[in-house]
This record gives C-alpha cells, structure tokens and sequence, in this order.
C-alpha cells in the first residue's frame, strides 16, 4: 500500500499531556504531510518535512521524519481539549502526482 | 478563511436522481483538484484527479460514468454523482494544491454529506 498507516488508531489523554502519533510507509517519498479532520468538516493542513529534513517545528506541533525507517511522528505538545481531532499522514510519493491518506489517529484530549 | 468552497455542504436526493457537487479555489487557479470520498470513521479514499481542461484520472474501482468530473475552469471542478443509490451515500471532499502538486499541501474544502433515500 502506497499510503500511511497511523497508530495508534484511537489515543485518548488529558489536558496538558502531550500525544505522539506515528506513521509508517512504505516506499521513497517527496514529502510526508500531516492533516487534521474535525468530525464532518475538511481536512487542514498542519505541516509539510520534506524528505531531506529530518524534524520540523510548527507551534505546538513537531514532526520528525526517518526515510530509512519509512517512518514519521507527530508530537502534539501541552495538549488541549480543542487538539480532539483525527490526524492523517499523507506521503508524498515519488512519481505519483496525488496523496493518499492512511485511517488516522482519533485523538481525543480529555479536559 | 477558506481557500476552497465546496457546495452543497449537505445534500438529501432519492435513489436515481443525479447531485453535482461544486468545487471551488477562491484566491488561487487550481490546475489539479482532488475528488475524496469518506466513511464513518475511516480514512479518504481518493476517487479522482481532475484536470483542468482535460480527462480526469479516475483511481482504480472508481465508476467513471457513475462519477462524472468536469474541470471547465481554472478555479472550478465539479463532480456529479449520476443515478445515485443508497450506497452512495457518503461525506465527499475536495481538494487543490496552491501551485504545483508536488511538494504542495493541500487546501481542502468543508465537504459534502450526500444521503441517498
């Protein structure tokens, strides 16, 4: 399969912990790109690392990427009740113009 | 604010009529625009690429007769789901690159609940 496959599938915490979520590919990428899904609306573009960077930060949000483990992860610091979401990765792959997205992560922050 | 519209945000039709969903990039041209279909609970499944002023790219599984995509404009894309059935029933999303499609996010819009009775 061409797309990312999150895990956990289902993460619950609280308030001010911070969630960790992993995804893992499987074959040479341009990119890897993190969205968020609120239930019943589009998905939001969180962050971009290309695959020459190895971590990138964004607010709250830091994303490590390791092309030799075809893997990646999303670390949602100081979490809180409005991060509850689904989160996707969506490799970029090479050759192919479009992303597929794997079954995300529903996170839920408990207050 | 929103970078793409999409419209109708919910819709309600009977079994064999046809809906046409609309997509729009509102400050961008969008030479590509993403067709996306969702379950409950599950992850998207694209359904389509559709190019501007050309054929779409229908992915595997996906009805080409059933799903028509039309890309007359450089901000607009429309789909329209023909006889549809209950089975059609689904939360479908847009999506288009601000520029190329490499190396680009996405901009998504807020989707369309279709529910077939």
């Amino acid at each position: 399969s061409q797309q990312g496959e999150e895990d956990p599938q289902a993460l619950s915490i609280q308030e001010g912990e911070n969630a960790t979520m992993n995804c893992s590919y499987k074959t040479s990428i341009n990119n890897l790109q993190w969205y968020r899904q609120n239930s019943g609306r589009g998905l939001v573009h969180l962050i971009l690392i290309r695959s020459n960077e190895r971590e990138k930060h964004s607010g709250r949000l830091r994303v490590t990427l390791d092309t030799s483990k075809k893997s990646s992860s999303l670390l949602i610091t100081a979490s809180r009740a409005a991060d509850t979401a689904s989160y996707f990765c969506a490799p970029e792959i090479q050759g192919a113009q479009k992303l597929v997205f794997g079954q995300g992560t529903r996170l839920t922050i408990n207050p | 604010g929103a970078v793409v519209s999409q419209h109708p945000s919910w819709v309600i039709c009977k079994s064999g009529t046809s809906v046409k969903i609309e997509c729009r990039s509102l400050d961008f041209q969008a030479t590509t625009m993403f067709w996306y279909r969702q379950f409950p609970k599950q992850s998207l499944m694209l359904m389509a690429t559709s190019n501007e002023g050309s054929k779409a790219t229908y992915e595997q599984g996906v009805e080409k007769d059933k799903f028509l995509i039309n890309h007359a404009s450089l901000t607009l894309s429309t789909l329209t789901v023909t006889s549809a059935h209950p089975e059609d029933s689904s939360f479908y999303i847009c999506s288009a690159p601000r520029g190329t499609v490499r190396n680009s996010p996405l901009h998504f819009g807020n989707g369309t609940r279709l529910t077939v009775t």
